[in-house]
């Protein structure tokens, strides 16, 4: 099983700051990651797909990277909007599909 | 409008059985690898189960294989998810996906997701 560790569990970021949040796999998997946005009593929102590529009507300021074992979402100028929590996932072995614990984007 | 829709969720005694189904629309269902993701309260996101777009393959997670079971109609254009054996770990709002790649098998992130039904096992 590809275990998904993500970094930190809460980041707390000012509104128009960068935020950077880190997912780590335990194996590689190539650049079949994905990010994903949650916000309170929502349902979860494809944000990133192949660790780069922005989902349908992401807006630009959303930017993944990475490759391997190692990935970083950006966020580089936080709206009020984007404070929820975020989630990596791996599909690239399975099963099991995997995701991180979670990165909680808080309003410092 | 591509959208998924949960139902059958409810309040369940341990060892009991329910039957979630997910109703697609707006997307070529039978062409499309579904998957069920459950969350419990307050907690994060854990895969279930994936079944490829004819229905001969399926995956389960090890917490649930053995009492759970996926199945799809795509005449009718529904995901099933029959859960018997229900445990209070299993309380959680359960959400069905779509893959995001049209291939019929297990090859991209899980682009849309339903509202999600929350199933509570509890005496």
């Amino acid at each position: 099983e590809v275990v998904m560790t993500q970094s930190p569990a809460t980041l707390s970021v000012s509104p128009g700051e960068r935020a950077t949040l880190s997912c780590r796999a335990s194996q590689s998997i190539n650049d079949n990651l994905a990010w994903y946005q949650q916000k309170p009593g929502q349902t979860p929102r494809l944000l990133i797909y192949g660790a780069s590529t922005r989902a349908t009507g992401i807006p630009a300021r959303f930017s993944g990277s990475g490759s391997g074992t190692e990935f970083t979402l950006t966020i580089s100028s936080l709206q009020s909007e984007d404070f929820a929590v975020y989630y990596c996932q791996q599909y690239g072995i399975w099963p099991p599909w995997t995701f991180g614990q979670g990165t909680k984007v808080e309003i410092k | 409008e591509v959208q998924l829709l949960e139902s059958g969720g409810g309040l369940v005694q341990p060892g009991g059985s329910l039957r979630l189904s997910c109703a697609a629309s707006g997307f070529n269902f039978r062409t499309y690898a579904m998957y069920w993701v459950r969350q419990a309260p307050g907690k994060g996101l854990e895969w279930v189960s994936s079944i490829s777009s004819s229905g001969g393959n399926a995956y389960y997670a090890d917490s649930v294989r053995g009492r759970f079971t996926i199945s799809r109609d795509n005449s009718k254009n529904t995901l099933y998810l029959e859960m018997n054996s229900l445990r209070a770990d299993d309380t959680a709002v359960y959400y069905c996906a779509k893959d995001a790649h049209s291939s019929g098998w297990f090859r991209d992130a899980f682009d849309i997701w339903g509202q999600g039904t929350m199933v509570t096992v509890s005496s």
